[in-house]
């Protein structure tokens, strides 16, 4: 039972690289959440999907894209890297559409930019 | 200021002991969550509470939300309860987000 799968668990990039991040789960989950952890500070979101076909804009969604390609997969792109999103990146999933059943969180993305 | 607080930040307990780390909130509030990170990096949710006290084993979840304030308990304490502790709210309305704390960090020595 898998779970949340993320790919990679590391990256390092040079500033102004691209790369997407994947995530999927298998857990029949509506709703889908990315989020970045940073030293000191809580877990932000940055985009979530309520449902398969939509997306929306968290806290911190400023160099950043999103794509919901079916049920299961839900992948975060930066276009440009910047040193500024050197973080650790969390997908989650949750069975309802709002935030009131329990997430059930992947092992997280170590991505650093130079 | 963080919209959700926990204290403390940091506590080291002896193996056996009862703990209890609080979250405190600024406004209503339709669930909270109680989070473990464990020091790999995995976070598993433990609790999701509205009202009253939870139970699972030897953790124990409560809410004031007139106080707007929360706290997790963990009785007999062991050292494989060392993790980061973090709490997350959900504001009423039709807001589909979690605000997260910054975390406890718990060790519990032997």
């Amino acid at each position: 039972n898998a779970g949340v799968t993320q790919t990679p668990k590391f990256q390092v990039l040079k500033t102004g690289q691209s790369m997407t991040l994947q995530c999927a789960q298998d857990m029949n989950h509506n709703s889908m959440y990315w989020y970045r952890q940073d030293p000191g500070m809580g877990l932000r979101l940055i985009y979530y999907s309520a449902s398969e076909g939509t997306t929306d804009k968290g806290e911190v969604p400023n160099g950043y894209n999103v794509s919901r390609l079916n049920k299961r997969e839900f992948s975060l792109r930066l276009e440009s890297a910047a040193p500024s999103q050197t973080s650790v990146y969390f997908c989650a999933s949750s069975e309802g559409s709002y935030s009131n059943q329990p997430q059930h969180f992947g092992d997280g993305t170590r991505l650093s930019i130079l | 200021k963080n919209e959700v607080e926990q204290s403390p930040q940091n506590l080291t307990a002896q193996e056996g002991e009862f703990i209890t780390i609080n979250c405190s909130y600024s406004v209503g509030i339709s669930a909270l969550h109680w989070l473990q990170q464990h020091p790999g990096g995995g976070i598993v949710s433990l609790f999701m509470l509205s009202s009253g006290k939870k139970k699972h084993g030897r953790l124990i979840a409560t809410i004031n939300i007139q106080e707007k304030h929360s706290s997790l308990h963990i009785t007999a304490s062991h050292p494989r309860d060392s993790a980061v502790y973090i709490c997350a709210v959900i504001y009423g309305g039709a807001t589909n987000k979690l605000i997260f704390g910054t975390g406890t960090l718990l060790a519990v020595q032997p």
